[in-house]
């Protein structure tokens, strides 16, 4: 597609149910992001998947967060259990190479609110 | 370890005066540094970065920012704000592999 893009765009569940955020990048990237924003808080990154490699899982906050990337293109965020600091907006990024130095592209993310 | 700091949580300018939004970041080495921009309702857009050479980089939208290492800091500037700049800033660090740590974001609110 033209650019990152994010379903659903807002997302109410109860505590302690299960939810899934997709993200859909930008054809031909191969490097893919998520990251939390909390109110008050800036970017928080979560994981990041490039290409084939196994990803970098070191800023999940806890087993509850989880996230594969199926055929190197589409990639679902899964939380277990939600609690009510999960509520956040979940942000989905993508660049072409991976490069540090690199532009990302980012979709309009999912506002998760747990009640 | 990398951190990123915006002190100004929130500012407020009349449209057509000039912006300066504050960054400051640690980081033990030459760091990539960025500013985005979200706007309401759309994702984080790139202004401008600074990889390195000269220290003045030009953006989108008639943004500069100015990377100072004497000072630790990339602070992002605009000669003459309009309505539609208003919106949350956030700095950012690319540091080591794979990662861009961002700043908790400035808030800007343009009055007329």
């Amino acid at each position: 597609g033209a650019g990152v893009s994010q379903s659903p765009s807002n997302k109410v569940t109860e505590k302690g149910k299960d939810v899934e955020l997709r993200c859909d990048p930008i054809s031909g990237h191969t490097a893919l992001y998520w990251y939390r924003q909390s109110l008050g808080q800036g970017l928080e990154f979560l994981i990041y998947f490039q290409g084939n490699s196994a990803p970098d899982k070191s800023g999940l906050p806890s087993d509850r967060f989880s996230a594969e990337r199926t055929g190197g293109s589409v990639s679902t965020l899964t939380i277990q259990r939600t609690q009510q600091e999960d509520s956040a907006v979940y942000l989905c990024a993508s660049s072409l190479y991976g490069a540090t130095n690199e532009k990302l592209f980012f979709g309009s993310g999912t506002q998760l609110s747990v009640l | 370890a990398q951190s990123v700091t915006q002190p100004d949580i929130h500012i407020t300018v009349s449209e057509g005066a000039s912006l300066e939004l504050r960054c400051n970041y640690s980081y033990g080495a030459t760091p990539y540094l960025f500013w985005y921009v979200q706007s309401p309702g759309q994702g984080l857009q790139l202004l401008l970065k600074y990889f390195s050479g000269d220290t003045l980089v030009q953006g989108i939208k008639g943004f500069e920012a100015e990377f100072k290492r004497s000072q630790s800091s990339f602070n992002l500037r605009k000669p003459s704000v309009h309505w539609s700049d208003a919106a949350e800033y956030f700095c950012a660090v690319g540091a080591g592999a794979n990662n861009l740590f961002f700043g908790t974001g400035t808030r800007l609110t343009v009055i007329p």
